[in-house]
């Protein structure tokens, strides 16, 4: 079965610091991958998709995230944060043929400190 | 452009109360899925449709009915409301159900469900 681990649960962070937020999936098929993010009190956004191509993939808001297929990993970067950027990240995965659940892991608070 | 409408915002049920949470997407998206967000589990989805008439489980079904008669709704039925079914639940919708390009997922605004 599927399944998506974030190991961070709780990262504090001072502004201007840099970010990297880990994900790692266990499926051995061809997947999509995502990062979504929840502002306080708002839903899901969109940060970023990988589905092909360069593995590299850049996001809204200047986030960045990485494939790297042999370890399984898409993690999340930006060089940079900011007090906004306070809020809860989700990454997710879905097979990208066959049945279309996608699966989240359980998520990572960030707190950005002024 | 309404998206993904949830509602009821905020609900407070009795333990054994049924009730229905409603989802409408105008996007004509052919999957739809409800998931319920609690503290430290993430997101865990509990039915989803990949077109009307076609439903599935999810990874946490129990305690909970859903219907897709029509593209546009997906309501989510709670049988008999139990404590244990605090949480917030999220509708989400994307627009294709086959598709390998990776579609985005658009999620309503929540809704708060509290059983006492």
């Amino acid at each position: 079965a599927q399944s998506v681990s974030q190991h961070n649960h709780h990262v504090i962070l001072s502004e201007a610091a840099s970010l990297e937020l880990g994900c790692n999936y266990s499926y051995g098929g061809t997947v999509n991958l995502f990062w979504y993010v929840q502002y306080p009190g708002q839903h899901l956004q969109l940060l970023l998709k990988y589905f092909s191509g360069d593995p590299l993939v850049k996001g809204i808001k200047g986030f960045e995230a990485e494939f790297i297929k042999s370890k399984f990993s898409f993690n999340l970067r930006k060089p940079s944060v900011q007090w906004s950027d306070t809020a809860e990240y989700f990454c997710a995965v879905n097979r990208a043929s066959g049945t279309y659940k996608y699966i989240f892991g359980t998520g990572t608070r960030l707190k950005v400190l002024a | 452009n309404a998206g993904v409408t949830q509602t009821p915002k905020f609900q407070v049920l009795k333990t054994g109360q049924s009730m229905t949470l409603q989802c409408a997407q105008d996007m004509n998206h052919e999957y739809m899925s409800w998931y319920r967000q609690d503290p430290g589990m993430g997101l865990r989805l509990i039915h989803y449709s990949v077109g009307a008439g076609i439903t599935d489980q999810g990874e946490v079904p129990n305690g909970y009915n859903v219907s897709r008669s029509t593209t546009e709704d997906f309501p989510l039925r709670l049988l008999s409301a139990a404590p244990s079914q605090t949480s917030v639940y999220f509708c989400a919708s994307s627009y294709s159900a086959i598709d390998s390009t990776g579609n985005t997922i658009y999620f309503g605004e929540g809704s708060w469900l509290t059983v006492v």
